[in-house]
């Protein structure tokens, strides 16, 4: 069965320093992955996502990805941290035009 | 890309009440779909919106309780019925946009809905 998991449900990290944000999918075939955003009281905003190609990504807001299908993973990443990126991060599969799986949320909280 | 709206925004309703939801989006997308994403949860897809049609359900989710309409390509909306404090929920507009051969779904600002 079609699944994601982000195993880690809140982190903190200090402003400046990086932040890996890690997904973990279970697809039959070759799934297209995304990351999406979620600022306090506000809708989904795509970061990025992954179909084809270069399994390194990059998205919005200084956002990268990396697919590594031997690991069934597109772990989510960013250099230095804003205060603004604390938000709530999900993790999503695309398995057909009408099916997307999300994972369950990681909130970021970002120290001074 | 699509830019989604929602009305309302957000809406405190008494139980028993019914509310409709709004979504509209800016250009003619194939799908659309209607989201429920409960306090601290991930989102739970209700149904999908088809145009001229009735509306395909998920498991748990009936007709009766989320009646939805979508009379055309760029409008559709949700009834959330006879409402009760689990209701409480925000509810999210998605569409598809087939880029190529590819499909990226994007997503309205939500209905934040309190039910007391």
């Amino acid at each position: 069965a079609q699944s994601v998991t982000q195993p880690d449900i809140h982190i903190t990290v200090s402003e400046g320093a990086s932040l890996e944000l890690r997904c973990n999918y279970s697809y039959g075939a070759t799934p297209y992955l995304f990351w999406y955003v979620q600022s306090p009281g506000q809708g989904l905003q795509l970061l990025l996502k992954y179909f084809s190609g270069d399994t390194l990504v990059q998205g919005i807001k200084g956002f990268e990805a990396e697919f590594k299908r031997s690991q069934s993973s597109f772990n989510l990443r960013k250099p230095s941290v804003h205060w603004s990126d604390a938000a709530e991060y999900f993790c999503a599969v695309g398995a057909g035009f009408n099916k997307f799986y999300f994972g369950s949320g990681t909130k970021l909280n970002v120290k001074p | 890309s699509a830019v989604i709206s929602q009305k309302p925004s957000r809406d405190i309703c008494q139980r028993g009440t019914s509310l409709t939801i709004q979504c509209q989006v800016d250009s003619q997308v194939t799908m659309m779909f209607w989201y429920r994403q409960q306090p601290g949860q991930s989102l739970t897809l209700i149904a999908t919106a088809n145009q001229g049609s009735e509306a395909t359900y998920e498991s748990g989710f009936v007709i009766d309780k989320f009646p939805i309409s979508r009379p055309n390509l760029t409008f559709s909306t949700l009834t959330v019925s006879n409402m009760s404090p689990e209701d409480s929920s925000i509810y999210l507009c998605s569409v598809v946009t087939a880029q190529g051969l590819t499909d990226t779904q994007y997503f309205g600002p939500g209905t934040r809905l309190t039910v007391l």
